[in-house]
């Protein structure tokens, strides 16, 4: 099935920092989707991307859909303690297609 | 409030006994997806389903069943559970496929 790789796994960073992760696969996909698990919690949704090359915002956190279309990109800038959980980049092919999920990055903050 | 609601939210059970765990929810919406995190794997997809009476297999189909006999629930179903199944379970709900709101999670811990 298709694979999408995110990196890194985990991250422990001081607040105050900027922090980058990403996600990339083999496959060309058509919708990019960025969640955020909180401990005991499911995933909510962030941020989602529809267009190749869109650059898209909400409040400290800007995700980047790839011109290839096989990558996307997520940055929080100015991290709080609350921006601790699990990170997950998720994609979809064509529309009614299954969503797949990467990996996840556990990010730590550290006050 | 809308919701994904899956039920129940911890269960043991012991080799080889059926069980359910039903999800339900409250939005209309169209699709709905069965997923399970296991760590360093993240999110995989079980099933979907794109409406009543129509699902698919997802990544990881083996040793489960679904049906969809009603736009607002999709109960997943382990006819005779085996250890390896022992996972953290989401149910999500879409409108439109991209955007789904999670439930919950379930526990199941197989012995």
């Amino acid at each position: 099935g298709q694979q999408l790789n995110q990196s890194p796994q985990s991250m422990f960073i001081q607040e105050g920092e900027d922090v980058s992760m990403n996600c990339t696969s083999s496959s060309i996909f058509n919708t990019w989707l960025w969640y955020k698990q909180d401990p005991g919690e499911g995933p909510v949704l962030l941020i989602a991307l529809y267009k190749a090359g869109e650059l898209t915002s909400n409040g400290r956190l800007t995700a980047q859909f790839g011109i290839t279309r096989k990558d996307s990109f997520l940055n929080i800038s100015a991290s709080i303690p609350s921006d601790v959980g699990i990170y997950f980049c998720a994609a979809r092919e064509t529309s009614g297609s299954r969503l797949t999920f990467g990996e996840g990055t556990q990010l730590t903050v550290n006050p | 409030e809308a919701q994904v609601t899956q039920n129940p939210r911890y269960l043991i059970t012991v080799t080889g006994k059926k069980l359910t765990v039903t999800c339900s929810q409250n939005m209309n919406h169209e699709y709905m997806s069965w997923y399970r995190q296991d760590p360093g794997l993240g999110l995989r997809q079980i099933y979907y389903s794109m409406n009543v009476e129509v699902t698919d297999k997802g990544d990881v189909p083996e040793g489960y069943k679904v049906s969809r006999k009603e736009k607002r629930n999709f109960p997943l179903i382990l006819e005779s559970p085996s250890p390896n199944q022992t996972s953290l379970y989401f149910c999500a709900s879409s409108l439109t496929g991209d955007g789904y709101t999670f439930g919950s999670g379930t526990r199941l811990t197989v012995v």
